[in-house]
């Protein structure tokens, strides 16, 4: 167990509509990243960020945004979603946000969008 | 920008082998070089990585990889592979010139250890 939470665990939804991605990091760690891991895109760096702030983005769509709360737990909302949004969702977080940092991940949420 | 090849989709290994799952990288600074493991169903484990020193690095479950600055590898390896090593590996570098942990993945090697 990394110690890194997501919720829910499974989602199933239909085309066009929005969803909540929830992620709470270590006990201790600032910095919380997203990455989506699917078939035909592998595992993609989406976003992380630093004690509330943005600190660096990959390849995020348009139609999905992220935060992070002054309690450091972070959600992914992705919106007008398509079928090639299914995909499982990692939330990783380290204690601090530089490259040298090691980042832990959680058991991810697989979204289903039918 | 930064890319990740695990050139094998697959590796297959008796018990008790060696074994070694293939990474090259691309970097524009220097990198910082990771391997994790995926057991089905599961998040990333983090088994080991290269910041900088040594350019063999040991880390969990008896893995090792060695970084090799001219040929732009870093290949994880095993002296004997155990069945419960089967699972799904990836390699991943971060480019250490950035204030940023943006990490790039490689499509990931499927290891099979069979009895």
């Amino acid at each position: 167990d990394s110690g890194v939470t997501q919720t829910p665990k499974h989602l199933i939804t239909a085309t066009g509509q929005r969803v909540t991605l929830r992620c709470s990091p270590r006990s201790g760690d600032l910095s919380v990243y997203w990455y989506q891991q699917s078939l035909d895109q592998g595992l993609q760096f989406l976003i992380q960020y630093y004690n509330g702030e943005e600190r660096a983005k990959g390849n995020i769509l348009e139609r999905f945004s992220a935060q992070q709360f002054p309690d450091l737990h972070s959600e992914l909302n992705l919106s007008s979603l398509e079928l090639g949004d299914s995909a499982l969702y990692f939330c990783a977080s380290s204690e601090g946000p530089l490259p040298s940092s090691e980042q832990f991940f959680g058991p991810g949420t697989r979204l289903t969008v039918l | 920008a930064q890319s990740v090849a695990q050139p094998e989709d697959q590796v297959n290994v008796a018990e008790g082998n060696p074994l070694t799952v293939k990474c090259t990288y691309s970097v524009s600074g220097n990198p910082y070089l990771f391997w994790y493991v995926q057991y089905p169903n599961r998040g990333l484990q983090f088994l080991l990585k290269y910041i900088t020193g040594d350019n063999l690095v040991k880390g969990s479950y008896g893995f090792e990889a060695e970084f090799n600055k001219s040929q732009t590898s870093f290949h994880l390896k095993k002296p004997s592979a155990l069945v419960s090593d089967s699972a799904l590996y990836f390699c991943a570098v971060r480019d250490m010139t950035t204030n940023a942990g943006k990490s790039t993945f490689g499509d990931g090697t499927t290891l099979t250890v069979k009895p």
